[in-house]
């Protein structure tokens, strides 16, 4: 079975800094998708970003970006001009791209980051 | 679009009382539901996964367990509760291709 590994319990960032979570997973497979989910104190789960294996472009959103390395099986988190709002849960998943239901549809969770931002 | 409603938000339940959780997704049709559970300070462990009506998934053994009843309603119940069913539920719907989209989640406390 696929694992998700999040080394990184927690972390700390000034407000206005850049930090960047880390995220390894192990895996035979050569499609998949990859996600960084957000979950504030509301416990609320939010997609923040998404990859796409076959991609070779590291996605971008606003000021979160991914450092994706297939070849290492890393896919780590940037955060530019950290925000108080900022300040979550971060889980690292993977989703198989495979054949058949099973593997196709489910989502492995790595431990979470808890991302503090300091004012 | 498509939105997932799960409810209660908060519930405190006596060891040994049953338990019904619900969870309705609007804007898709035959979509994959599943639930999963996160202890405090942990990550998602997958309870049950749903492809239809009726047919249900369990991942890991438990004193849980899930009903379809409808193509867009997903349910996970228990008929005794134990101190260790405590915990943070989420009810997801998983894209056929792409993401998983949560609903708001139950904090379920077993006292």
């Amino acid at each position: 079975a696929q694992t998700v590994t999040q080394s990184q319990p927690e972390m700390s960032v000034q407000e206005a800094e850049t930090v960047t979570l880390s995220c390894t997973y192990d895996t035979s497979e050569s499609d998949y998708y990859l996600f960084w989910y957000k979950q504030p104190p509301s416990r609320q789960m939010i997609l923040v970003i998404r990859q796409e294996a076959y991609k070779q472009q590291n996605a971008t959103e606003n000021r979160f970006s991914v450092n994706f390395q297939k070849a290492a099986k890393s896919f780590s988190l940037k955060i530019s001009d950290s925000q108080l709002g900022d300040a979550a849960m971060y889980f690292c998943a993977y989703r198989s791209d495979g054949p058949g239901f099973y593997n196709f549809n489910k989502f492995y969770f790595g431990s979470g980051t808890k991302l503090n931002v300091k004012p | 679009s498509q939105t997932i409603h799960q409810w209660p938000a908060t519930l405190v339940q006596p060891v040994g009382s049953p338990l019904s959780l619900e969870c309705t997704v609007e804007g898709t049709s035959n979509p994959n539901l599943y639930w999963y559970r996160q202890a405090a300070g942990r990550g998602l462990q997958l309870l049950f996964y749903s492809v239809g009506i009726g047919q249900i998934s369990s991942e890991v053994p438990q004193n849980l367990s899930a009903s379809r009843p409808q193509d867009r309603q997903f349910i996970l119940s228990s008929k005794k509760l134990l101190l260790s069913d405590s915990g943070f539920y989420l009810c997801a719907w998983i894209r056929v291709v792409g993401e998983a989209f949560f609903g708001q989640g139950t904090r379920l406390t077993v006292v």
